[in-house]
């Protein structure tokens, strides 16, 4: 069992306010993460696949960086909305197998 | 209707029963995984498979069963279901039809099923 952990846990922000949040991976054996959007009563949905150290993925407001050597991304959402407001999921694949590792989330919370 | 179904999507049974979670989707992934969120836990994997007849276990297997005959189909069965079962369980597919870069096949998740056992 590998730990992923994020944080913070929860997070409330103001409409307009950027913000960011940090998924924390074993930093040997690294394949790729994956940050997931999860909102109420529906399913997951993919926001980003990174592979490559240094690697940037951008979709409008929201962007993520990756840093495999020290086992770390971070996802930023700039002018946070509140359509914005879900949970946060990464998840981690070692290069040892096909099993995915997720972290327990971050809920963000955008007021109006 | 394209895409990944769960059924059914809300089950309530009893300890000792046995229950069938089924998962189909219309892709042709490789790739099916099925993970169950639980309140402090978010999603563990159960068990996955790679292909047709190639099943492997998941961080939590004990008291699940899976099959997968066909591509399409990955059903997930509880043999005598406890109350440590109850869940939200989620089926998951990716695969090489969906490949967004060299590696790592982003998965889309079905619906959910919430399961009670009482």
């Amino acid at each position: 069992i590998l730990n992923v952990e994020q944080s913070p846990q929860s997070l409330h922000v103001q409409e307009g306010d950027s913000t960011n949040f940090t998924c924390s991976f074993p930093s040997s054996n690294f394949y790729a993460l994956h940050w997931y959007r999860w909102e109420t009563a529906k399913s997951p949905e993919a926001l980003f696949v990174m592979t490559l150290n240094g690697d940037e993925k951008k979709k409008g407001r929201i962007s993520a960086t990756l840093n495999t050597k020290e086992g770390y991304s971070y996802l930023y959402i700039k002018g946070s909305q509140p359509e914005d407001s879900a949970t946060y999921l990464c998840a981690f694949l070692a290069n040892t197998g096909n099993q995915f590792y997720f972290g327990t989330g971050t809920s963000l919370t955008v007021i109006p | 209707d394209a895409g990944i179904t769960q059924s059914p999507r809300y089950k309530i049974t009893e300890t000792g029963r046995q229950v069938t979670l089924m998962c189909h989707q219309t892709w042709s992934h490789s790739y099916m995984f099925w993970y169950r969120q639980d309140l402090g836990h978010g999603l563990r994997l159960i068990y996955y498979s790679a292909a047709a007849d190639i099943t492997d276990k998941g961080e939590v297997p004990d008291g699940y069963v899976v099959s997968r005959s066909k591509t399409e189909n990955f059903p997930l069965t509880l043999e005598s279901a406890t109350r440590s079962q109850t869940s939200v369980y989620f089926c998951a597919s990716s695969g090489e039809g969906q490949r967004l870069t060299s590696g790592g096949y982003e998965q889309f998740f079905g619906p959910g099923t919430r399961l009670t056992v009482l």
